[in-house]
């Protein structure tokens, strides 16, 4: 199984809804990530997750929640989000995210978000 | 910030043509990677090269990598219409967890 999934594919939510974003992965990854990408914009860097630890956060506001409840799970919690934050929210993984490795990074097909 | 630069910004050649797309960085690296994307979609890693080589292939894909130049080039060879996509070029640095850092992006359309 080579392949991340994320749930939903899309989601609409008002700015005082909470909802979580899903993703999951079964090839044995130890590092998981999540990019947040604008239309015709590249993936930008949020969370990564390396041994189910929070190793890197690029800033980003507390709006957003992420967690890693095992290996294979990535939860993204959002609470009072606001229309900017409308992007596809893209997850993936990686053998193991530790330095001197020359890893690729496996990604999921994304959640499209809606603020409204 | 060491985000790339991929020129051009979009690109639109006839079917069975060859399209070449570009990506400088700033800062010095362990390896830069290529990705395409389909519309709205995940991305797909495409080849991974490494700071220490300065060419390689897979299948109709060619890269390149100039370190003194802090370049690389993907060329796609024999273009089909399922090559239409966008690409990316992403950079990895720091240790202790994997960074990617993503280029622009190059629009890919091949028209029948």
């Amino acid at each position: 199984d080579t392949e991340v999934t994320q749930t939903p594919k899309h989601l609409v939510m008002g700015m005082t809804n909470k909802k979580s974003l899903k993703c999951e992965q079964h090839m044995g990854h130890r590092a998981m990530y999540w990019y947040k990408q604008k239309a015709k914009k590249p993936p930008e860097l949020m969370f990564v997750y390396s041994y189910e630890k929070l190793s890197i956060n690029e800033s980003v506001p507390s709006r957003f929640s992420p967690e890693c409840p095992n290996s294979s799970l990535l939860n993204l919690h959002l609470h009072a989000l606001q229309p900017e934050d409308s992007a596809l929210y893209l997850c993936a993984s990686s053998l193991r995210g530790q330095g001197g490795h020359q890893e690729t990074q496996y990604f999921g097909p994304g959640t499209r978000l809606l603020v409204l | 910030s060491q985000q790339g630069e991929e020129d051009p910004q979009a690109l639109s050649i006839q079917e069975g043509e060859n399209a070449t797309m570009n990506c400088s960085y700033k800062t010095s690296i362990n390896n830069l990677q290529w990705y395409r994307q389909n519309s709205g979609r995940g991305l797909v890693h495409l080849i991974l090269i490494r700071s220490n080589e300065r060419e390689k292939h897979s299948g109709r894909l060619r890269v390149t990598l100039d370190t003194s130049k802090k370049s690389s080039s993907l060329l796609i060879t024999a273009s089909r219409a399922a090559d239409t996509a966008s690409y990316f070029c992403a950079t990895s640095l720091i240790q202790g967890a994997q960074k990617l850092v993503f280029g622009q992006g190059t629009r890919l359309t091949i028209n029948p």
